[in-house]
């Protein structure tokens, strides 16, 4: 059964940028989507945005087009997702999670906090 | 402000039955079958509980249901013990080009 692990909390100063991973194990990666969504302390989840690693291409949510990059390896079986231009709002914890069928998530990683802050 | 509404807060008793609303629009909810649920404890990951409005995955109790009718889609939790209590998070397809859209959430007290 696949497994996503994400890599560990960063504290990063206002306008630089984060890369957070999400490696998968136990499962083909090559035939799964991955996505990535955000929570901001307190608040709900917000989706970010996916790959599907065989083919490439991420579609993003509007709100992140252009400030957000989702990549996948598939040598390594893991998936990234980088912000620029970081702001105080985007102090959130970071999930990635397979997409099984268009918004059906499972399973989940165990998320990375991000904190901005100067 | 969240694309699909929930209300903020819910609360039952041990044993009793409660039911969580997720409204959407034509455009999400009411367009699609591709309606899931999430359980999510302090500090941990969600949980899926409920996908495509009513699939429960394995290892999911059975006191978990997922209905939808027209544009609001319901998860109702029977037989309330002191572990259901944890905020859930309903989400819903919105096409190709919004793709899903989550609800506020609601925070489940078991009394």
């Amino acid at each position: 059964q696949v497994q996503l692990v994400q890599s560990g909390a960063e504290m990063k100063p206002p306008g630089s940028s984060v890369k957070v991973s999400c490696k998968a194990s136990g499962g083909n990666f090559r035939t799964y989507a991955i996505t990535w969504v955000r929570q901001a302390p307190g608040q709900g989840l917000e989706w970010m945005g996916g790959i599907v690693p065989s083919f490439g291409s991420a579609n993003y949510a509007q709100r992140f087009q252009g400030r957000v990059t989702i990549t996948a390896d598939q040598s390594t079986n893991t998936a990234y997702m980088q912000m620029n231009s970081l702001r105080s709002e985007d102090t959130a914890v970071y999930f990635c999670a397979i997409d099984r069928n268009y918004g059906w998530f499972d399973p989940w990683g165990q998320g990375t906090l991000v904190t901005v802050s100067s | 402000q969240s694309a699909l509404t929930q209300p903020a807060s819910v609360s039952g008793s041990l044993g009793q039955s409660i039911t969580i609303s997720c409204t959407g629009t034509s455009s999400d909810v009411g367009n699609y079958n591709l309606v899931s649920w999430y359980q999510q404890h302090p500090g941990k990951a969600p949980r899926l509980m409920i996908y495509e409005a009513s699939q429960r995955p394995s290892g999911v109790s059975d006191r978990f249901s997922g209905s939808k009718s027209g544009n609001t889609a319901s998860l109702t939790i029977s037989g309330l013990q002191a572990e259901d209590e944890a905020d859930y998070y309903c989400c819903s397809y919105a096409g190709f080009k919004t793709y899903v859209v989550f609800g506020g959430g609601t925070k489940l007290t078991v009394l």
